[in-house]
C-alpha cells in the first residue's frame, strides 16, 4: 500500500509482558516518528528516527521502552513489563525531509490500540 | 505552560456554518505551521502546511499564522457533516531534524 502500516492494529496484554509494536512508513520516507495518543489527549512524542539513527529519543517515558529502525525502513517500538499506564494508541508517522527544508508534514498510520489488563 | 495550547472544545455548530479553530504558542523558533484532521480510530491526516506568517488557502480550508502574536487559525467555510472529527495544529522549528509538536486537539461537531 501507499501509506504508512502499522501492526498490530489492537493488542491487549497483561502487565508485566513485553510488548513489540510495528511501523512499516511510506517508501522513500528518510524520518520516522513514534506518537503516543491517551484517550482524549492531543500527541506526546516519543521518538524520530532520521536514517536508521535516532537524533532525539527525549520523549520516551522510561527505561521500559525502546524503539530501532533497520534498513531505513521498518521500525519497531518495545514496551518491556508493560504498565496499566501505557494504555494508550500508539501512532507511527514517516516524512520525505530534504536537507534544504526543514520540518515535512508528516504522513500517519492508523496505530496500535494497546490495552493492558 | 505548554509550548502549543489548544482549546479541547467540544465545539458544535450548525451544518452550513463558519468555523475558527486555534492555535497560541510559546516557542518563538517555530516557523512551520500544520493543521491535521483525525476521525475516529483513524490516524491525523494533513490538512494544511504552512511557512512562517500568512494564509493559505484550500477550497473550504483557509489557515492563518500571525508570527507576531504567536497565533494560528483554521477556518472551515460551508462547515459539512463530514468535517466533525478532531483537528490537531502542529508546528516546528527550522530544522530538518526538528520534533513536530502538537496540540491537544479540538473536538468539532457539525450538526445537520
Amino acid at each position: 500500500g501507499a501509506g504508512v502500516s502499522q501492526s498490530p492494529s489492537n493488542k491487549v496484554t497483561e502487565k508485566g509482558k513485553d510488548v513489540e509494536l510495528r511501523c512499516d512508513p511510506i517508501s522513500g520516507h528518510t524520518a520516522l516518528y513514534w506518537y503516543r495518543q491517551s484517550l482524549g489527549q492531543g500527541l506526546e512524542f516519543l521518538i524520530y528516527f532520521q536514517g536508521n539513527s535516532a537524533p532525539d529519543k527525549s520523549g520516551l517515558p522510561s527505561d521500559r521502552f525502546s524503539a530501532e529502525r533497520t534498513g531505513g525502513s521498518v521500525s519497531t517500538l518495545t514496551i518491556q513489563r508493560t504498565q496499566q499506564e501505557d494504555s494508550a494508541v500508539y501512532l507511527c508517522a514517516s516524512s520525505l525531509v530534504s536537507e534544504s527544508q526543514g520540518g515535512s508534514p508528516l504522513h500517519f498510520g492508523n496505530g496500535t490500540r494497546l490495552t493492558v489488563t | 505552560q505548554k509550548e502549543v495550547e489548544q482549546d479541547p472544545g467540544p465545539l458544535s455548530v450548525p451544518e452550513g456554518a463558519i468555523v475558527s479553530l486555534n492555535c497560541t504558542y510559546s516557542n518563538s523558533a517555530f516557523q512551520y505551521f500544520m493543521w491535521y484532521r483525525q476521525y475516529s480510530r483513524k490516524g491525523p491526516e494533513l490538512l494544511m502546511y504552512t511557512y512562517s506568517s500568512g494564509n493559505k488557502e484550500d477550497g473550504r480550508f483557509t489557515a492563518q499564522v500571525d508570527k507576531s502574536s504567536k497565533y494560528i487559525s483554521l477556518f472551515i467555510r460551508d462547515s459539512q457533516p463530514s468535517d466533525s472529527a478532531t483537528y490537531l495544529c502542529a508546528m516546528a522549528g527550522y530544522s530538518s531534524a526538528s520534533k513536530i509538536i502538537f496540540g491537544s486537539g479540538t473536538r468539532l461537531s457539525i450538526r445537520p
